[in-house]
């Protein structure tokens, strides 16, 4: 079966980091570039980041510049996000996203990250 | 960053009755032969997932009712006859302009 599982969300003080881990299975890992997003009942859904094939390619929405870190591990499929200096703004729940370049096609079942004292 | 406006946000529909959503784009999302626009829908307690790509290609496994159209800015969905399991939010989102932007969500109910 074709999916992507997450893991590594939970309850990070303001200020602290967490690292997700998404775990593919089912196609052929290298050959994607890959994603993650973010969802929130007040700012809706939101992309984070986005690495390469080779992952010599990476990109951040502004708000997470110099905060997050996206990388990928071929030989393992394991795409992973590096979250340091943690916001209450950044509580979402995270998903790991599949697709060709522009787009969407395979999403996780989501990874919730609480930033709060 | 581009901004994605949908209409309406809250859409009841009478099982088996059309529905359409819009999607309008503050700036043309054609580039290199394609235009980045495509569809998704959440479903209660579930992750989104790709209806529509590259305005108007149905994903493998949606039903023939969903369809897209549109170009340059003005984007719709349409449902030919709304079912039960149709009941979800649904998101217009453009890949042409990084950050990649999503538009607010419809949400679709049985009226």
């Amino acid at each position: 079966e074709v999916q992507l599982l997450e893991s590594g969300g939970g309850l990070v003080q303001p200020g602290g980091s967490l690292r997700l881990s998404c775990a593919a299975s089912g196609f052929t890992f290298s050959n994607y570039g890959m994603r993650w997003l973010r969802q929130t009942p007040g700012k809706g859904l939101e992309w984070v980041s986005a690495i390469s094939v080779s992952g010599d390619g990476t990109y951040y929405t502004d708000s997470v510049k110099g905060r997050f870190t996206i990388s990928r591990d071929n030989s393992r499929d394991t795409l992973y996000l590096q979250m340091n200096s943690l916001r209450a703004e950044d509580t979402a729940i995270y998903y790991c996203a599949r697709g060709p370049r522009g787009d969407v096609d395979l999403w996780g079942q989501g990874a919730l990250v609480t930033v709060s004292s | 960053d581009i901004l994605l406006t949908q209409s309406p946000l809250s859409l009841p529909v009478t099982l088996g009755q059309p529905a359409s959503i819009s999607c309008r784009s503050t700036q043309s999302l054609y580039a290199d032969g394609n235009t980045y626009l495509a569809w998704f829908q959440q479903r209660p307690g579930q992750s989104p997932r790709r209806l529509i790509y590259k305005v108007s290609n149905r994903d493998s496994g949606v039903p023939d009712r969903f369809s897209g159209s549109g170009s340059g800015t003005d984007f719709t969905l349409q449902i030919s006859r709304v079912e039960a399991e149709d009941v979800a939010v649904y998101y217009c989102m453009q890949g042409k302009f990084w950050p990649y932007t999503f538009g607010q969500g419809t949400k679709l109910e049985i009226k």
